[in-house]
């Protein structure tokens, strides 16, 4: 059974432009939730998306957002960068909202 | 204002001993957490949870304890063993009874276990 694939791994981009992640679920997760962990903050939650709609959003400014596909798939999108968007992002979904959530690898961003 | 905190950044135990990882939280309203074990270059994975009607939860090498009025909870692993070195983050929600599942982390507990 094939994991959560975050793609790409690695990212490097500069200040000021956008970026757009990818997360695929589990196959017959519903949910997917987007989490950014620094080394200072932690694991910080993003959002979750549970059929298509967003249900819960983390403290992040709106350059931060997301969608969700009907396959499941979803999409993590930050406009304008900043330095301190330089993070691991990562996705995890579960089969039903609040429990079961299986992390993904994460994209490794890196803004300069 | 960090809702879930684990004070300890690392611990160091030798092989075969308990290790225990500790968690505070300031929500009266958490009655959901779990663990969380992350090796590098990995997403984390779920070790074990435990709901707010219970004060303990055990699985294999695991346990974990809560004490709902201190708002403490805590990870033993007992005998810890060398694969066990990693990061251990614990993780807290409202629940169903909120109708959320947010899940707020805290900053983690790196556990290096000594061969």
């Amino acid at each position: 059974k094939a994991g959560v694939t975050q793609t790409p791994r690695y990212l490097i981009k500069t200040r000021g432009q956008q970026v757009t992640l990818s997360c695929s679920p589990i196959s017959g997760h519903r949910s997917v939730s987007w989490y950014q962990q620094t080394p200072g903050q932690g694991l910080q939650f993003l959002f979750e998306y549970f059929s298509e709609t967003q249900r819960n959003k983390g403290n992040f400014p709106g350059r931060f957002s997301g969608r969700q596909f009907s396959n499941s798939r979803s999409e993590m999108n930050v406009s304008t960068l900043e330095l301190g968007d330089s993070a691991l992002y990562l996705c995890a979904s579960s089969p039903e909202l609040g429990y079961g959530y299986t992390f993904g690898s994460g994209t490794r961003l890196t803004v300069v | 204002d960090q809702q879930v905190k684990q004070n300890s950044p690392s611990l160091s135990v030798q092989e075969g001993r308990i290790s225990i990882l500790n968690c505070d939280y300031t929500n009266s309203m958490f009655d959901y957490f779990l663990w969380y074990k992350k090796y590098p270059a990995e997403g984390p994975t779920f070790l074990i949870s435990i709901s707010s009607i219970k004060d303990k939860n055990e699985d294999g090498r695991f346990t974990v304890f809560l004490n709902k009025s201190a708002k403490h909870l805590s990870l033993h692993i007992v005998p810890s063993q060398p694969g066990d070195s990693a990061v251990y983050f614990c993780a807290a929600s409202e629940g169903p009874a909120s109708g959320t599942y947010k899940y707020i982390f805290g900053t983690g507990t790196r556990l290096k276990v000594l061969a």
